[in-house]
């Protein structure tokens, strides 16, 4: 079973088209993220949901949304898609690492390229 | 704030051969967390190894080891006897303990190609 699956793993469209990424988790973590990965690899998170509630939102266009219905789930929901918004989008997870004695890492997804033409 | 430098965009030597990837970060936090991540040609990110900032000991698992040292703010990666599966971005990162939730400021990565 997969730790953590996203879907689809390649989406290719149009500009200004609305798609969505779909993530899950069967970890039972409590904290999920959504990091972008540009062309040159470079990778940045963009927002990290803990018990579905909102903890860090970085600096990420309002058309970038995430949904979490459960915290198993964290989706992202993307409006009026730009040029500039192709990159790999992963989905991650972990335990709450405010408890640092444990020794949690994070677990990524597998990644979805996401091509806007 | 937080920066993750790794210097070495790309390494390229022959199977069999020892690598070390550098990898020199900045904080101003007392806690933090530093991890290495491979990312093979398949794309998936790899968890390697996660290190607190209060544990200077080295690492070694297998042909892989880590050298931190707090004094130089560096947290260098060692491949002995490198092989063709090494092939990979390696991404050293990190994440600062007060943000509670990892975090993590990632390095730039340095691609790796070990050729037979």
């Amino acid at each position: 079973d997969t730790a953590v699956s996203q879907t689809p793993k390649y989406l290719v469209t149009q500009m200004g088209n609305d798609k969505s990424i779909k993530c899950e988790q069967n970890l039972g973590h409590d904290t999920m993220y959504w990091y972008k990965q540009d062309s040159k690899k470079f990778l940045k998170i963009m927002f990290s949901y803990n018990n579905k509630e909102l903890i860090i939102n970085e600096t990420v266009p309002n058309r970038f949304s995430p949904k979490s219905p459960d915290k198993a789930h964290l989706n992202l929901h993307i409006n009026s898609l730009e040029l500039g918004d192709s990159a790999v989008y992963f989905c991650a997870s972990s335990q709450d690492l405010a408890d640092t004695s444990t020794n949690e890492k994070l677990f990524f997804g597998s990644g979805t390229q996401l091509s806007v033409l | 704030a937080q920066k993750v430098t790794q210097a070495q965009t790309e390494i390229s030597v022959v199977e069999k051969e020892d690598v070390t990837l550098d990898c020199v970060y900045e904080t101003r936090d007392t806690t933090y967390y530093l991890f290495w991540y491979k990312q093979p040609p398949s794309g998936e990110l790899v968890f390697l190894i996660r290190r607190n900032s209060f544990d200077e000991q080295n690492e070694i698992s297998g042909r892989y080891s880590w050298n931190f040292q707090k004094s130089t703010s560096s947290f260098n990666f060692t491949i002995t006897a490198s092989q063709v599966v090494d092939s990979a971005v390696y991404f050293c990162a990190l994440s600062e303990a007060w943000t509670g939730f990892q975090k993590l400021v990632f390095g730039t990565g340095t691609r790796l190609l070990v050729s037979p």
